[in-house]
């Protein structure tokens, strides 16, 4: 079965820093490209970032550049997210998505939820 | 500023015909593909179509996509209660190189 599971959410303080972690299975990891894309409780879908298949194209929305950092481990099939300097309109539910066809975004996660917060 | 623009709202009955709207500009729906994403509350997001107008395996042919310049629509014609969700169109920005997401509409069943 293909199955994209997010993991490493939780409650962190303004200024803070989590890293989320996607374990990918059921199909060849390396050859997609993958993205975060986040929605805050309530709100709309929100891009976040992106990477390709070998790590050599690399984009974030303005909002997150500078703070946070797109990865993966190709051999691990697992795909993650930095983020530094945490605000609290970071606050929102993480997906990890699989880019089946330039931004056809075909497979999601249930999603990790980030909640910035004193 | 690089927005895709759709109504809050929609609404039908059975049987009818839908239509949700997505505007955009010259740096994303132009000249990019655009893709429609269906969502119900409480669970991730479904992909509906791609490259305009293509539906992945398994989506009715209820539903149909299409693009004009720097706009596109999806319709969904015949329409069912399950069909009632949020719908949300994305399209590639070339000035933000980024993926940029409509702001979603709600379909009500009535």
């Amino acid at each position: 079965e293909v199955q994209l599971v997010e993991s490493g959410g939780g409650l962190v303080k303004p200024g803070g820093s989590l890293r989320l972690s996607c374990a990918a299975s059921g199909f060849t990891f390396g050859t997609y490209s993958m993205h975060w894309v986040r929605q805050a409780p309530g709100k709309g879908l929100e891009w976040v970032s992106s990477i390709s298949s070998s790590s050599i194209s690399i984009y974030y929305t303005d909002s997150v550049k500078g703070r946070f950092t797109i990865s993966r481990d190709n051999a691990e099939s697992s795909l993650f997210l930095q983020m530094n300097s945490l605000r609290a309109e970071d606050t929102a539910l993480y997906f990890c998505v699989r880019d089946y066809d330039g931004n056809a975004f075909d497979i999601w996660g249930h999603g990790t939820m980030v909640t910035v917060s004193s | 500023q690089s927005v895709l623009t759709q109504p809050p709202s929609a609404s039908g009955t059975p049987g009818q015909r839908v239509t949700i709207s997505c505007s955009g500009s010259s740096s994303n729906i132009a000249t990019n593909y655009v893709y429609w994403y269906q969502q119900f509350p409480g669970t991730a997001p479904k992909l509906l179509i791609y490259r305009n107008y293509q539906r992945p395996s398994g989506v009715p042919d209820r539903f149909s996509g299409s693009k004009s310049g720097t706009s596109a629509s999806l319709a969904i014609s015949g329409l069912r209660s399950e069909d009632g969700a949020d719908y949300y169109c994305a399209s590639w920005d070339d000035s933000l190189s980024g993926v940029l997401f409509g702001g979603g509409t709600k379909v009500t069943v009535l």
